[in-house]
């Protein structure tokens, strides 16, 4: 069964350091891997996936295939980017479900 | 705004109350899912539309459960005989046209059972 792993609920980061949420997935074909963000009082939205290979307000993320991660990275950390984070993946039919982690509520300190 | 819509936006019921709530999805999408987060959880699948074919139903929808999607466009999902356990948020997302396969979330229908 697919199941996506995020072994921090929180990660406190202070203002211009680097961030690292971890995400592993377990999936025995080929997923597509997402990350959504949702900050305080808004919904939940996409904040980008593996096939984009896009940097989206800093971010990156780089599918390990090997390890089975999909790490999210931020060279320096900003006050905004506080929020909850969650890891997701998807079958390659790409209208099927998306499985989500728990999340890591990511606390950027002053 | 031209997002998702749910409605109501909060609703608090007793044990054993029957409670139905709506999802407005993006006019052009054609697939239309609802998910359940509970507290310190992400979101669950709990079931998918294709214009009003229901294609999937998670185990986690009991049979207390029903969704539907009558005319392809808004859907319902209502509980019956409420339990304390069904206490969630229950979000509705959309996908299609132009925005591909992209799944656009709504703001959630917050339920507590008391």
């Amino acid at each position: 069964a697919q199941r996506v792993t995020q072994p921090e609920k929180l990660l406190s980061v202070f203002k211009g350091a680097p961030v690292e949420l971890k995400c592993n997935y377990s999936y025995s074909g080929s997923p597509e891997l997402f990350w959504y963000v949702q900050y305080s009082r808004q919904r939940l939205q996409l904040l980008l996936r593996h096939i984009s290979r896009e940097s989206i307000k800093g971010f990156t993320a780089d599918l390990n295939k090997g390890e089975t991660s999909f790490h999210l990275k931020k060279p320096f950390a900003q006050e905004e980017d506080s929020a909850m984070y969650y890891c997701a993946s998807r079958p390659m039919n790409r209208d099927d479900k998306i499985i989500f982690g728990k999340g890591t509520r990511l606390h950027i300190l002053p | 705004d031209t997002g998702v819509s749910q409605n109501p936006r909060h609703k608090i019921t007793k044990r054993g109350q029957n409670v139905t709530f709506r999802c407005d999805p993006i006019s052009e999408h054609n697939r239309l899912y609802w998910y359940r987060q509970t507290l310190g959880q992400g979101p669950e699948f709990l079931t998918y539309f294709q214009n009003e074919a229901q294609l999937e139903k998670s185990r986690l929808l009991s049979d207390r459960f029903s969704a539907e999607r009558p005319k392809g466009s808004f859907s319902t999902l209502e509980i019956q005989r409420t339990e304390q356990g069904d206490s969630a948020m229950y979000l509705c997302a959309s996908s299609g046209g132009t925005g591909g396969h992209e799944q656009f979330f709504g703001p959630g229908t917050r339920l507590t059972v008391l």
